[in-house]
């Protein structure tokens, strides 16, 4: 089946920088790309939607200056916690959809902000 | 209104045996997915399997069987001859329309698989 890889899958950073996690479609090309967060133990919350070539749409109380949201490529879409505050730590995984009906998940990232 | 609803928020069961994850949900949309994957400890999302809401079969991949009751509106997961690894978080999902449109989880049921 197609490939979604993030990178990196753990980071710890300092309260106060900024983080980038990558999501690349290693085998197909993906026109939709989705951004989820979830807590321990809890489902996933979609925080934003994005389309090769333009702005992300974010879900209702998901700050667009916090999470800046990149789908520069078909195979590539960057999420940037800026400002990162401990409770920023999560778990983040994204999710990439080509032209089949599945949505393709990556392995997650464990953002740890101390 | 919750659209997916998963009500087992922990269930057991005994390695070998059968067990049915529950899943109801609800939409107005003729077109609609819906999904069911495997997330163990590690957190990676492991896809299942898919019924589409036009499928007539019930769907299967090997140990994996979707009871697919479309006037109920209920789409539960069941395993077959339950192995130790199959002890995970189980995530039953919905995507309506088209494909750009993103998944709509449940909370979610964690197996444990007894040996």
């Amino acid at each position: 089946g197609a490939v979604v890889s993030q990178h990196p899958s753990r980071v710890i950073c300092k309260s106060g920088t900024s983080v980038k996690i990558e999501c690349r479609s290693l085998d197909f090309q993906a026109t939709t790309m989705f951004w989820y967060r979830q807590f321990p133990k809890k489902s996933l919350m979609l925080m934003a939607t994005s389309n090769e070539g333009s702005k992300a749409t974010y879900e209702q109380g998901v700050e667009k200056d916090k999470f800046l949201i990149n789908h520069a490529s078909l195979t590539l879409s960057t999420l940037t916690v800026t400002s990162a505050h401990p409770e920023d730590s999560s778990f983040y995984i994204c999710s990439a959809t080509g032209t089949s009906y599945e949505q393709y998940f990556g392995p997650g990232t464990r953002l740890t902000v101390t | 209104a919750q659209k997916i609803t998963q009500t087992q928020p922990g269930m057991f069961v005994q390695e070998k045996e059968a067990v049915t994850l529950d899943c109801t949900y609800d939409t107005s949309d003729p077109s609609y997915g819906l999904f069911w994957y495997k997330q163990p400890s590690s957190g990676e999302m492991i896809f299942l399997i898919y019924q589409g809401s036009y499928d007539q079969q019930n769907a299967t991949e090997g140990r994996y069987s979707l009871n697919f009751q479309k006037a109920r509106k209920s789409a539960n997961l069941v395993i077959s001859a339950s192995q130790l690894g199959d002890s995970a978080m189980y995530f039953c999902a919905m995507r309506e329309g088209g494909q750009g449109f993103s998944f709509i989880f449940g909370k979610g049921t964690r197996l444990l698989v007894k040996p």
